[in-house]
């Protein structure tokens, strides 16, 4: 069965430093997303992407994030200047029709 | 984006049935109801959706009557590894908003031995 894979499972950065996420969503689907969820709280949304642009954003995807598909099979997320607050499970996921599927997410360390 | 409301928590018993249920008194005509299950640490993972009446796969049934103002998630005899946060959401059927999740905090699911 396809599967959202999501790369890498833990990374730890110190703040201030770049980091991107890197998502491979199921081959064939149009829709990309990227949610986060804080340790305890709920999972958030944070931006869609369809058609090689951004669709929506929440108000946490401010300009320190950005996301890009570079290619015809990765999806990734971009954040410029980590803050400690930006320590969080990041979760890609992708859509054909009306499902959304996950991946088992990005831990985010920031120190 | 219709608000949902399902119960903070809930215990069962290994090899029990457990029915979940989500109030979304302001559904839409086009929106749609999913179920997704969140292991610590790990990503939801789509469990059922419908529309209307009943929808049963491999994992679950979904039960939803004719007003849709409700939904309930039925999961026969579950065991320890059932043991999970369980989300209700409702969204646009495809063609309409592009489909960004609102979740809730979930009913958080212990399966006692």
């Amino acid at each position: 069965e396809p599967e959202v894979t999501q790369t890498p499972s833990h990374q730890v950065t110190q703040m201030g430093q770049e980091v991107i996420l890197r998502c491979v969503p199921i081959s064939n689907h149009l829709y990309f997303y990227w949610y986060r969820q804080i340790l305890g709280q709920k999972v958030e949304f944070l931006v869609s992407f369809y058609n090689n642009e951004i669709s929506e954003k929440s108000e946490i995807f401010d300009d320190q994030f950005s996301v890009e598909r570079p290619d015809g099979s990765n999806f990734t997320l971009k954040i410029r200047s980590t803050k400690l607050e930006d320590s969080a499970m990041y979760f890609c996921a992708s859509r054909l029709m009306d499902t959304q599927y996950f991946g088992p997410g990005t831990r985010l360390t920031v120190l | 984006l219709a608000k949902t409301t399902q119960p903070i928590s809930m215990d069962s018993y290994e090899g029990q049935e457990v029915n979940i249920t989500c109030s979304h008194n302001n559904i839409a005509t086009n929106d749609y109801i999913t179920w997704y299950q969140q292991f610590p640490s790990q990503g939801p993972r789509f469990i059922i959706q419908g529309y209307k009446t009943k929808v049963t796969n491999e994992v679950a049934s979904l039960f939803i009557p004719a007003d849709r103002k409700s939904s309930t998630l039925s999961l026969p005899r579950v065991s320890l590894s059932d043991t999970a946060v369980y989300y209700c959401l409702v969204g646009k059927l495809i063609g309409g908003s592009q489909g960004n999740l609102i979740f809730g905090k979930g009913t958080k699911l212990s399966v006692k031995p």
